[in-house]
């Protein structure tokens, strides 16, 4: 019931181009879902988050959108730049316990 | 201001050695996390601490591993008697508090880099 599970392992885009990442949770307890942003040798950096009592949150380019009833929430970059290129990984839990992080989705925008 | 520091940030050592890792959080964090990043895997928890106590030591993988924090501020993972499966990323990460939403605005540091030969 902890697990987070995260699709696509990795994903090739097209600059320009929308990139969606898949998240899915079991846990009906989780009600905070930050997503994070890896680059090579670096620590992961939250990018953004939301909570389940809202179902869509954006911030520039980068847009959550969070199904409840399916348990199940999703990133969206839209226009998509090389810059994107990093590791994303979900994260989900109740807010008084510790942080369950997806797999990991591995982006590359290609020119 | 100063983010999350960790050092070394690399690590070589041979099986059966013991080793140590050190994580400085960011000043006025309260809470310190620890966690291992396999190759091309995702986040594994290792432990938390808030202040100088860890609530929350589920994720050590084996007696092998074993942390600890000092006066609220800088922790120290050990491994003893490193073995090869034990390569790993590990990460450090502190935020404001364990507790509520900023559990989960937790800064993360470089990394060090552990390989076991």
């Amino acid at each position: 019931q902890q697990q987070v599970k995260q699709s696509p392992q990795s994903l090739i885009v097209q600059k320009g181009g929308i990139s969606i990442i898949n998240c899915a949770y079991e846990n009906t307890a989780f009600d905070y879902f930050p997503w994070y942003q890896q680059f090579p040798g670096k620590g992961p950096a939250l990018l953004i988050a939301i909570r389940p009592d809202v179902s869509e949150k954006k911030e520039g380019r980068f847009t959550i959108s969070f199904n409840k009833s399916a348990k199940q929430f999703s990133l969206h970059i839209m226009d998509s730049q090389p810059g994107d290129s990093a590791t994303y990984f979900c994260a989900a839990g109740p807010a008084y316990q510790k942080v369950t992080f997806g797999t990991g989705t591995k982006l590359q925008v290609i020119p | 201001g100063a983010g999350v520091s960790q050092s070394p940030s690399n690590k070589v050592t041979e099986k059966g050695k013991d080793v140590e890792l050190r994580c400085d959080p960011i000043s006025g964090h309260t809470a310190l996390y620890w966690y291992r990043q396999s190759l091309g895997q995702g986040l594994e928890f290792l432990i938390y601490f808030q202040g100088n106590s860890a609530p929350d030591k589920s994720g050590l993988p084996s007696d092998r591993f074993s942390a600890e924090r000092t006066g609220g501020s800088v922790s120290t993972l050990t491994i003893q008697r490193t073995q090869q499966e034990d390569s790993a990323v590990y990460l450090c990460a502190s935020s404001l508090e364990a507790r509520g939403l900023q559990a989960y605005e937790q800064y993360f540091g470089p990394g060090t880099r552990l390989t076991v030969t």
